[in-house]
């Protein structure tokens, strides 16, 4: 099985611009987690989508948004870049449908984001 | 409630010795605690994981020991190796959403 895939691996924008970032989860996995990584924050959650709709959000200003295809791709968008945008930022699959199953999640290899 | 506590943030051991990370998280909601191995360059890879019905998970070298009571859980790494040199994160999740809370990483280094 082919794991997931994220595009583009590296980008460079500028501050004020906007950006929107591509994850491809495993076939069959129809839960898509998004993360932003930094030196000093760690992994912090951004939301999650399971079958198009979000179903958790995490902590980070409205321009951080995102939405999932019938096809369980996921894109985030992030509007009006700051220079605290940058960072690595991860997209994971799951397979978990209801709460009683496993919510082993499966990690992308990220998309560094600098803002400049 | 919320927040996942990661101990220590390095750690040097030597080749074959035993790297402990600690975690120490707050909300008894989690049932979930998966433990993922970061390389530079790479996102997390799921290493191990347990849930807090058992006190003990064994993969390889890899064991995580869980206490329920005083809401922790450690990844042991026997017989550690070079090729081990890497950042640790445990996590921690639960409920009906994937959401993880991660501590804030070790980074080990095995010397040979």
């Amino acid at each position: 099985k082919a794991g997931v895939t994220q595009t583009p691996r590296y980008l460079i924008k500028t501050r004020g611009q906007q950006v929107t970032l591509s994850c491809s989860p495993i076939s069959g996995h129809r839960s898509v987690s998004w993360y932003q990584q930094t030196p000093g924050q760690g992994l912090q959650f951004l939301f999650e989508y399971f079958s198009e709709t979000q179903r958790n959000k995490g902590n980070f200003p409205g321009r951080f948004s995102g939405r999932q295809f019938s096809n369980s791709r996921s894109e985030m968008n992030v509007s009006t870049l700051e220079l605290g945008d940058s960072a690595l930022y991860l997209c994971a699959s799951s397979n978990k449908g209801s709460a009683l199953s496993y919510n082993e999640q499966f990690f992308g290899p990220g998309t560094r984001l600098t803002v400049l | 409630q919320q927040q996942v506590k990661q101990s220590p943030q390095s750690l040097i051991v030597q080749k074959g010795g035993i790297s402990i990370i600690n975690c120490a998280y707050e909300n008894t909601a989690f049932d979930y605690f998966p433990w993922y191995q970061q390389f530079p360059g790479k996102g997390p890879a799921l290493l191990i994981a347990i849930r807090p019905d058992v006190s003990e998970k064994k993969e390889g070298r890899f064991t995580i020991s869980f206490n329920k009571s005083a809401k922790q859980f450690s990844l042991h790494i026997m017989d550690s190796q070079p090729g081990d040199s890497a950042t640790y994160f445990c996590a921690a999740g639960g409920g009906a959403t994937n959401k993880l809370i991660f501590g804030t990483g070790t980074l080990l280094a095995v010397q040979p």
